[in-house]
């Protein structure tokens, strides 16, 4: 049974750069066919997609937060992570990783639990 | 950018109503349209994909239809484990993924 958590910093001051690890188990991240994605979502709000890996380490980014987001993966510890530069607390929100069935269907079909993170001095 | 609306916001029905939200695209979308459930405090579930695909796993009262720009899901017997907020998402040729506001639906 393939399951992702999500683990960071739940706190980050405006400015910094936020940085959340997500750790797959019960599978490989390196097996074929799946993109590994992080999503937020602002309190009481929706979802927001934020971009996603291949674990060969290709990554697309929201256009909407590209500028600010790196997303990297590290195959030898079964992890991707997320770091998102220059918050303001508008970046507070719920992060989630998401694993993405790649392929003529594309859903998002397994996620964590997710991680509250808020951006406050 | 493709926008994604839903209505209604949200509803409320009593338990064995039969329910349904729309989703609309701001443009053809094809049937690259998929449904989630999302109880309070949890992480989104998949109930649907392309439109109409039911998830391995998740009960028959739950199913979707709808190409181009116009979508329903519909929950055939409302029970009370259904209340949730559901959302539709979408997925186009720019590798790019949207999802609606979502539809908070209630026990009356």
């Amino acid at each position: 049974q393939v399951q992702l958590q999500e683990s960071g910093p739940g706190l980050v001051k405006p400015s910094q750069t936020l940085s959340l690890t997500c750790t797959v188990s019960g599978g490989s991240i390196s097996s074929g066919g799946y993109y590994w994605s992080w999503i937020r979502q602002h309190p009481g709000k929706g979802l927001e997609w934020i971009g996603y890996i291949y674990y060969s380490g290709s990554t697309y980014y929201n256009p909407s937060l590209k500028s600010r987001v790196t997303i990297s993966v590290d195959t030898s510890k079964n992890q991707f992570s997320l770091k998102l530069s220059s918050v303001t607390a508008a970046d507070t929100a719920v992060y989630y990783c998401a694993r993405e069935n790649w392929g003529p269907s594309r859903y998002f079909d397994l996620w964590g639990r997710g991680t509250l993170v808020t951006v406050s001095s | 950018d493709i926008q994604m609306t839903q209505s209604p916001s949200s509803l409320s029905a009593s338990v064995g109503d039969r329910v349904t939200i729309t989703c609309q695209a701001s443009q053809d979308i094809s049937n690259y349209l998929n449904w989630y459930q999302q109880k309070p405090g949890k992480a989104p579930k998949l109930l649907i994909y392309d439109a109409s695909n039911l998830e391995t796993g998740v009960p028959s009262r739950f199913s979707g239809s709808g190409s181009g720009t116009d979508f329903t899901f519909t929950i055939s017997s409302l029970q009370p484990e259904d209340i949730a907020t559901y959302y539709c998402q979408q997925y186009d040729n720019l590798l790019l993924f949207t999802f609606g506001p979502g539809t908070k639906v209630d026990i009356k």
